[in-house]
């Protein structure tokens, strides 16, 4: 079955820098990779996501690169916020099943400092 | 908002107790999921309904115990709990069976056992 691996698990950045999760998976069938944003007391909010016939895509500040060969994809915060702290999620549904049966990274903690 | 609701936000429940967990999307989707999310741990995916139908149970013990009369409403019924089931409880929705479908989770509701 499908196995998702996602670093690091903590992550702390300056105001105004960038900001890189990577995440990893094991079945090469999956072909569709969402990212999910989870403040403290809230559920997961639903990002930005990839489909596997592209390489990249952004969303303002936003972007997510995917490698099919190397199976790993990742998020990219530019210019980063104190609001963007939060916990990031990378997930992948295995080939076969819908959208919602997800299997998720262990989730990277991000600090923004002012 | 992403269009699904959980009540309540918060429970505590005595080991003894019977309480409900409600979950009522207002997307017009026809899957609904339970995850589960303890600390330090990733999501865990429960029960996943399609058409009101179970089409998923990963292993979950019988003490929850979920109910869907239709494809807008999910419950997640909760008898003689153990204190390791204390957790932040996420239901999530979609709009069917295609991978591809985005998934979008409620606030959750968090559980204490005591």
């Amino acid at each position: 079955g499908e196995n998702v691996e996602q670093h690091p698990s903590t992550l702390s950045v300056q105001e105004g820098d960038s900001a890189v999760i990577k995440c990893t998976y094991s079945d090469s069938a999956s072909n569709y990779f969402p990212w999910y944003k989870q403040e403290l007391g809230k559920g997961p909010q639903l990002i930005i996501d990839i489909r596997s016939n592209v390489g990249e895509k952004k969303d303002q500040r936003i972007a997510v690169t995917l490698n099919k060969t190397a199976k790993h994809f990742s998020l990219h915060i530019t210019e980063t916020q104190p609001e963007d702290s939060a916990v990031y999620f990378c997930a992948a549904p295995p080939y076969g099943n819908q959208g919602g049966k997800l299997i998720f990274g262990q989730g990277t903690e991000l600090s923004v400092k002012p | 908002e992403t269009g699904v609701t959980q009540t309540p936000r918060h429970l505590v429940m005595g080991m003894t107790n019977k309480k409900s967990l409600k979950c009522e999307q207002h997307l017009g989707h026809n899957a609904m999921y339970w995850y589960k999310q303890s600390a330090k741990k990733p999501l865990e995916l429960m029960f996943v309904y399609n058409f009101k139908e179970q089409t998923e149970n990963n292993s979950v013990p019988s003490r929850f115990s979920p109910e869907c009369p239709n494809s807008s409403h999910l419950f997640l019924h909760l008898h003689t709990l153990q204190p390791e089931d204390s957790a932040l409880y996420l239901c999530a929705s979609s709009q069917g069976a295609r991978q591809e479908t985005l998934a979008f989770f409620g606030q959750g509701t968090r559980l204490t056992v005591v």
